[in-house]
Order: C-alpha cells, then sequence, then structure tokens
C-alpha cells in the first residue's frame, strides 16, 4: 500500500495562478480532507469529504475547490492564488472505527505564492 | 466550533516522564486524538480518547476528562526522537491545536 500521497511535492506560484493539488489513496477509506499547516497555527481544515460524491467546508474554505468523483481521489483547486495561501497542504484519509477517527496523512506539498 | 489549548514548548531530560496538556472547549464533543510531527514530516497518529481515562500505547499514554474538558498525552521514558510537534486533535470537526513543541535533552 503507498498510503496517502501527494503530488506535488514544492510549488511556486504567481499571484492569480490557479492550480490543483492532487491526493490519492490506497486504503479504500470514506472520509477525506484537506487541511493546511502556517507555522505556529497547527493545521486548519480546508474541505472534507465523507464519501464520493459528497464534500462539506472546514474552518478555512474560502480560495479553495474540491471535488470527490471517485472513493481514491481528492483533488484540491487553487481558483486565483494569493501570497495568504502560502502554506503546507496536507491531505489526510480514514476509516471511522470503534478506535475514533484515525487519519493517515501524505507527505504534504509545499506552496509559494509570490 | 470548538477550540483546543496547548502549551507551545515542553522541554525534557532523555528517560524523563513529560505530560502535554489540552484543554477544549466544545459545543459537542465526540472524542480525542493526539497526533506526532517531526520537523518537515507529516502529522503520525498516536491515540485516541472517546472515554473518560487512560489509554496506554507503549511508552505513550493519552487521558481524557469530559467534565473538566481536559485531556493529556503521557510520554514516558524519553528518547531524543521523541523530539517533535504533539497536537491535540478535536474529532467533532477535526479542529487541531497549534501543537506543543517537545524537546528532549541528553
Amino acid at each position: 500500500n503507498a498510503g496517502v500521497t501527494q503530488t506535488p511535492k514544492f510549488q511556486v506560484l504567481k499571484t492569480g495562478q490557479s492550480m490543483t493539488l492532487q491526493c490519492a489513496q490506497d486504503m479504500n477509506h470514506e472520509y477525506m480532507s484537506w487541511y493546511r499547516q502556517d507555522p505556529g497555527m497547527g493545521l486548519r481544515l480546508i474541505h472534507y469529504s465523507v464519501g464520493a460524491g459528497i464534500t462539506d467546508q472546514g474552518e478555512v474554505p474560502n480560495g479553495y475547490n474540491v471535488s470527490r468523483s471517485t472513493t481514491e481521489d481528492f483533488p484540491l483547486r487553487l481558483l486565483s492564488a494569493a501570497p495568504s495561501q502560502t502554506s503546507v497542504y496536507f491531505c489526510a484519509s480514514s476509516q471511522r472505527l470503534a478506535g475514533g477517527l484515525e487519519q493517515y496523512f501524505g507527505p504534504g506539498t509545499r506552496l509559494t505564492v509570490t | 466550533g470548538q477550540s483546543l489549548e496547548q502549551p507551545s514548548e515542553v522541554t525534557a531530560v532523555e528517560g524523563a516522564i513529560v505530560q502535554i496538556n489540552c484543554t477544549y472547549q466544545t459545543s459537542g464533543f465526540y472524542g480525542l486524538s493526539w497526533y506526532q510531527q517531526h520537523d518537515g514530516g507529516a502529522p503520525t497518529f498516536l491515540s485516541y480518547n472517546a472515554l473518560d481515562g487512560l489509554e496506554e500505547t507503549g511508552r505513550f499514554s493519552s487521558f481524557l476528562s469530559r467534565s473538566d474538558s481536559y485531556g493529556y498525552l503521557l510520554l514516558q521514558e524519553l528518547q531524543m526522537k521523541d523530539s517533535a510537534s504533539y497536537f491535540c486533535a478535536a474529532e467533532e470537526d477535526m479542529r487541531f491545536g497549534a501543537g506543543t513543541r517537545l524537546t528532549v535533552k541528553p
């Protein structure tokens, strides 16, 4: 199992550009989510999905879109990049079990917007 | 929504025991998770508490008191490799605390 994979690892964008961060998981998990991590602020939830065809907003959704057409894939789209979106982005997948929601994180995408 | 408060930094020596606290304010609550993150890496799941009491997983234990809206992560027999950031997270809306940076000194 590859677990959760993310591409690209690094990306530099100019203000106003758009791009898609890719996320895939091979664990057949129902739940997938996107977080951003800024220094000293922990992880903040952007969008999440509880299954194919179902998405919802998290804490900081503005400027981002998601879709979930398959169980495996959960891409994050930046519509018009802004310097405030410079951050590290993590994708996670999880399965709700009796032991709670154990999330498996991808390696992250380090995004810089100039 | 929820907020979770953790100390920003903790320092301890190798072989010691350290406790990282987490207090939360919530309008609803399912359980509290703990994650470890090394510099430059991704968070990894450590433990989860849905009910009051202590959950033990090797050198790591986690405690929850729902009546006090409080939990902690206990790390025993500290090793240098335990130097990392530790996050508590509320399951209800997958909100994370800002993290506690643990430094283990020889």
